[in-house]
């Protein structure tokens, strides 16, 4: 069993760039969540999509952010004109509908660092 | 405002004897409440989790205990093995039925089990 995959694993940018994280769920899994994790923090809820719909999206999530999971498989998550605020590590976790509630299963996480 | 809080950022115990991890929180329209675990370089799993008609959930050499009064829950792990050793986070959800990976996580508690 394949599990949650990201990529890159690790991202340096320059301020006011773009990046863009990508996250593979596991196969048979209809939903999809993005947190945000900063050095000793833990994980914050960012957006959740249910098959292709993105159905919620946390405060957090400035207009910078945008997410897409086009076919319901894939996601990615693009963040335009990096501030150093947004230097963390991105999770991608996924779920089944029918899965015991709460259980994530995250993925290993895309480290971005703003210079 | 931290709504899931664990005040400990670190507990070291003697292999053999029980951990024990607390998490207090602050949102009384929390109705689910979950413990995750994480080691370096790795996304976090899950451990074991709580509806709020219960008051306790063993799993193992795992038990979850709840407080609604207090509005505090524990995680007892008997007895500790040096595996256990990761940091663990504690998260809760008021969206039981919803999403049910909103979860708000509280910053973690860094056990060491030493042989």
């Amino acid at each position: 069993d394949t599990g949650v995959s990201q990529d890159p694993r690790h991202k340096i940018t320059k301020r006011g760039q773009n990046v863009t994280f990508r996250c593979d769920p596991i196969s048979e899994h209809n939903r999809l969540y993005w947190y945000r994790q900063t050095l000793g923090q833990g994980p914050e809820f960012l957006t959740y999509f249910q098959n292709e719909a993105q159905l919620e999206k946390s405060r957090l999530l400035s207009d910078r952010f945008s997410a897409e999971r086009p076919k319901g498989s894939f996601s990615t998550l693009e963040i335009q004109r990096t501030e150093q605020g947004d230097s963390a590590m991105y999770l991608c976790a996924s779920s089944r509908i029918n899965g015991r509630t709460g259980e994530l299963f995250f993925g290993e996480g895309s480290r971005l660092t703003v210079l | 405002d931290q709504q899931v809080k664990q005040n400990s950022p670190s507990l070291s115990v003697q292999e053999g004897r029980i951990s024990i991890l607390n998490c207090d929180y602050t949102n009384s329209m929390f109705d689910y409440f979950l413990w995750y675990k994480k080691y370096p370089a790795e996304g976090p799993t899950f451990l074991i989790s709580i509806s709020s008609i219960k008051d306790k959930n063993e799993d193992g050499r795992f038990t979850v205990f709840l407080n609604k009064s207090a509005k505090h829950l524990s995680l007892h792990i008997v007895p500790s093995q040096p595996g256990d050793s990761a940091v663990y986070f504690c998260a809760a959800s008021q969206d039981y039925g919803g999403s049910q990976g909103n979860l708000i996580f509280g910053k973690g508690t860094k056990l060491s089990v030493k042989p």
